[in-house]
Parts: C-alpha cells; sequence; structure tokens
C-alpha cells in the first residue's frame, strides 16, 4: 500500500496563525491528493483535491500545495472554526489511503 | 442538494455478516462511484471499496474475501456486507461519494453520509 505520513501529528496554535501542515507519501502520486476536515462526531469535508484546487465553498485561507510524495495544507489566518483534525489522502493507487491525521488545538 | 444516508444494525455478533445500506438523495447513482470508508481509534480511516451504477466495484485488498457490494438503482441505494466479522472490524461507517473529473482518474470524495457506527460483540 501507499503509506501516507503527516506532520506533526498535534499543532497548537493561535486565532490568526499560519498554519502548515505537512503530507508524504511512501511512492509518488502525481498530484493525486486531496486534504479533508474533520470535527469531532462528523463525517470528514473536502477541503482540496487535485493537491491544489480548492472545494466548492471552502475559504480561501486554505491552500494547497506539492506534487510526486511531498504535499502540504496552509491556512492562512487560522479562524475558531477551523481546529479540527486534518487528514490528508491519496487517489492514485489503490488501494486509496489516508494519512494518519494532524489535530489543530487551541493555545 | 445531495444527501447521504447510511442505515443498518448498529451491534453485530462476531462471527456475524455485517450488512449497511446508503439511501443516497438529490443525485442519481448513475454515472458516479459510490464508496464505503470506515474509521477507527486504532485503524484511523479506511477505504473499503467502490460500486459503479454498472456493478463494477473495487475492493480494499485487505478486506476483499469478506467484503460485497451491491447497487439498487430502483432505490437509489447501494450496499455494504462485510462477513465474519470480529471485534476489529468495530467503526463508524461512512458512505461517500467520489467525484470523477472529465479527464480521468478521481479528485476526493466530495459528499458523505453522516456515518453510523456498528460496534461487533457478543
Amino acid at each position: 500500500d501507499n503509506q501516507l505520513t503527516q506532520s506533526p501529528s498535534f499543532l497548537s496554535a493561535s486565532v490568526g496563525d499560519r498554519v502548515t501542515i505537512t503530507c508524504r507519501a511512501s511512492q509518488g502520486i502525481t498530484n493525486f491528493l486531496a486534504w479533508y476536515q474533520q470535527k469531532p462526531g462528523k463525517a470528514p469535508k473536502l477541503l482540496i483535491y487535485g493537491a491544489s484546487t480548492l472545494q466548492s465553498g471552502v475559504p480561501s485561507r486554505f491552500s494547497g500545495s506539492g506534487s510526486g510524495t511531498e504535499f502540504t495544507l496552509t491556512i492562512s489566518g487560522l479562524q475558531p472554526e477551523d481546529f479540527a483534525t486534518y487528514y490528508c489522502q491519496q487517489i492514485n493507487d489503490y488501494p486509496f489511503t489516508f494519512g494518519p491525521g494532524t489535530k489543530v488545538d487551541i493555545k | 442538494q445531495v444527501h447521504l444516508q447510511e442505515s443498518g444494525p448498529g451491534l453485530v455478533k462476531p462471527s456475524e455478516t455485517l450488512s449497511l445500506t446508503c439511501s443516497v438523495s438529490g443525485d442519481s447513482l448513475s454515472g458516479e462511484c459510490w464508496n464505503w470508508i470506515r474509521q477507527s481509534p486504532g485503524k484511523g480511516l479506511e477505504w473499503i471499496g467502490y460500486i459503479y451504477d454498472s456493478g463494477d466495484t473495487n475492493y480494499n485488498p485487505s478486506l476483499r474475501s469478506r467484503v460485497t457490494m451491491s447497487i439498487d438503482m430502483s432505490k437509489n441505494q447501494f450496499s455494504l456486507r462485510l462477513t465474519s466479522v470480529t471485534a476489529a472490524d468495530t467503526a463508524v461507517y461512512y458512505c461517500a461519494r467520489l467525484m470523477i473529473p472529465f479527464g480521468g482518474g478521481f479528485d476526493g470524495f466530495d459528499m458523505w453520509g453522516q456515518g453510523t457506527v456498528v460496534t461487533v460483540s457478543a
């Protein structure tokens, strides 16, 4: 399987901060990478696909970049509603796999 | 607006079969890729597999020997069967739609059900 790792696993930040999460794939996936946000008791919500394309309705403070094996999700100006867990997912190889998640908490 | 809703027993006995249904409203099943994903504290998010309206399927090799997906176009539903369950199959089970761009490949899971908790216990 194509394993995904995320760093950091946990991140403490303040409202207004710029936050960056990294996702690394064990094998190259070109740009077939998506990012999700999940809040407790809720299903994941698609934020970004194609490594850098913002899903409709998602605020522009979210951005994604990268290709191959290394990707980043950036939140520019963290808002109170952004405190959640973030997952990356590759959809290049079967089976599709998810990263272990990065929890963004309030400092 | 597209809405997905999982349904099925919340408690399944070990060695028995887990059966879930996803009812879709606001969208036809035609031309789309419908998926099951589960989430447990121990294994995180795990893709189980997908089914197309044609009935074509693709399953995670780790579950392939125990998984069957089916689709009922007349009811706008698709289903999951997982046989010989153990405690390791205890999880929140989600159904989700996978976006398919015009150029091929896949984009991401854009619509999800709310999830249903399934516990495997005697």
